[in-house]
């Protein structure tokens, strides 16, 4: 069975640009979850998405937007890109919502961003 | 190969010696906890999870031991051998609809 699946693997963008990552669940998993990795901060919970809908927000401002499609595929979005969203962001699913014993997160390589 | 941490806790440790990796959680409500290792490059892997009613749990080459009391967690790895070596994180939740909190991690050294 495919793991968790992010695109793309790099990118560079520009401090006031857009970026939208892509990320597709391994089969059968319907919830996914968005982390954002630093050196500083470490794994920061960005939010997670069920069905479509997004049960779970972290403390991050409205610049971060995500969506789940009906094929639980999701893509976040970062508008108005600053240099501090400089990151490893990363993608996980599981089976049901939330995680809990036995249906743990499981985690894609990540998209590297920077931003310049 | 990438950084995950550029001042995380190391432990290094003699090829086909046993790893304790030690983490103090923060909430004492919390009732799920997890261990991920993540290698260069790479997203954070599984490797075991535990519940709050449970005192250890054991993997393959893996152990995972739990005290409530000091908030405390730890993995043990067996004959640690060179593909261990990564940084490793524990992470815990109060629940299914709470997010999970990931700890700063410990970088693994394997000594040849």
């Amino acid at each position: 069975k495919a793991g968790v699946t992010q695109t793309p693997r790099y990118l560079i963008k520009t401090r006031g640009q857009q970026v939208t990552l892509s990320c597709s669940p391994i089969s059968g998993h319907r919830s996914v979850s968005w982390y954002q990795q630093t050196p500083g901060q470490g794994l920061q919970f960005l939010f997670e998405y069920f069905s479509e809908t997004q049960r779970n927000k972290g403390n991050f401002p409205g610049r971060f937007s995500g969506r789940q499609f009906s094929n639980s595929r999701s893509e976040m979005n970062v508008s108005t890109l600053e240099l501090g969203d400089s990151a490893l962001y990363l993608c996980a699913s599981s089976l049901a919502a939330g995680t809990g014993y036995n249906s743990p997160l499981h985690f894609g390589n990540g998209t590297r961003l920077t931003v310049t | 190969g990438e950084s995950v941490g550029l001042h995380l806790p190391t432990l290094s440790v003699q090829e086909g010696d046993n790893s304790i990796i030690n983490c103090a959680y923060s909430n004492s409500a919390s009732d799920y906890f997890i261990w991920y290792k993540q290698e260069s490059g790479k997203g954070p892997q599984f490797i075991i999870d535990i519940r709050s009613n449970m005192d250890k749990r054991q993997g393959q080459r893996v152990t995972v031991l739990l005290n409530k009391t000091v908030k405390h967690l730890s993995l043990q790895i067996a004959a640690t051998q060179p593909g261990d070596s990564a940084v490793y994180f524990c992470a815990e939740n109060m629940n299914r609809d709470d997010k999970i909190i990931f700890g700063k991690g410990t970088r693994l050294h394997i000594l040849p």
